[in-house]
């Protein structure tokens, strides 16, 4: 079982470059999650997508904008990268938004902005 | 706003017990999670509670208490695996419902 998958693992952009960090997850659930770890700290909400047609800012969200391609897919875009982007984000999904729903968590792209 | 609360670092030796606390302040609660994370790895779920109580899942457990804004993840029997970072997550209705994350409690168990 593949689970959430994320691609790429490890990009390095320079500064004012796009990209989209792609997760897709083959569990059929209804809710996808963008998040941020800086080191040594939690997890930060970047956007989320409660059910398929449906996006919503979370805690940090500019700088950022998402797509819900399908019910399988979630994909982060960068416009313009900045320095303070440089994270590793982490995609996650679960069965629904709310309730005793585990999030179930990609392994991460690590992202460098030089 | 939301805020939670861990210690940083806890350190025990192997076959002990140890509780990591988490305080939160929510503008409006709906349960508690708990998350491992591993070094360069994914955070896996652990538990989840919405109720006072202690909920038990094998060597792990996890207690709220609501009216104390409190909650703790009890580690029994650690092996070395469980050296990991431990993170507690509140609903917060405030927050669109969404979880927040506390900063992380890095346990290091020793030989």
């Amino acid at each position: 079982n593949a689970g959430v998958t994320q691609t790429p693992k490890f990009q390095v952009l320079k500064t004012g470059q796009s990209m989209t960090l792609q997760c897709a997850q083959d569990m059929n659930h209804n809710s996808m999650y963008w998040y941020r770890q800086d080191p040594g700290m939690g997890l930060r909400l970047i956007y989320y997508s409660a059910s398929e047609g449906t996006t919503d800012k979370g805690e940090v969200p500019n700088g950022y904008n998402v797509s819900r391609l399908n019910k399988r897919e979630f994909s982060l875009r960068l416009e313009s990268a900045a320095p303070s982007q440089t994270s590793v984000y982490f995609c996650a999904s679960s069965e629904a938004f709310l309730g005793n729903q585990p999030q179930h968590f990609g392994d991460g792209t690590r992202l460098s902005i030089l | 706003g939301q805020s939670l609360e861990q210690p940083s670092e806890v350190t025990a030796v192997e076959g002990a017990i140890v509780q990591i606390n988490c305080t939160y302040q929510t503008s409006g609660f709906y349960g508690l999670s708990w998350y491992q994370q591993h070094d360069g790895g994914a955070p896996t779920f652990l538990s989840y509670n919405a109720l006072d109580g202690l909920e038990e899942t094998g060597r792990f457990s996890s207690f709220l208490s609501r009216s104390d804004s409190y909650g703790y993840l009890l580690l029994q029997e650690l092996q070395m695996k469980d050296s990991a970072s431990y993170f507690c997550a509140v609903r917060d209705r405030g927050y669109g419902q969404n979880f927040v994350f506390g900063p992380g409690t890095r346990l290091s168990v020793l030989p």
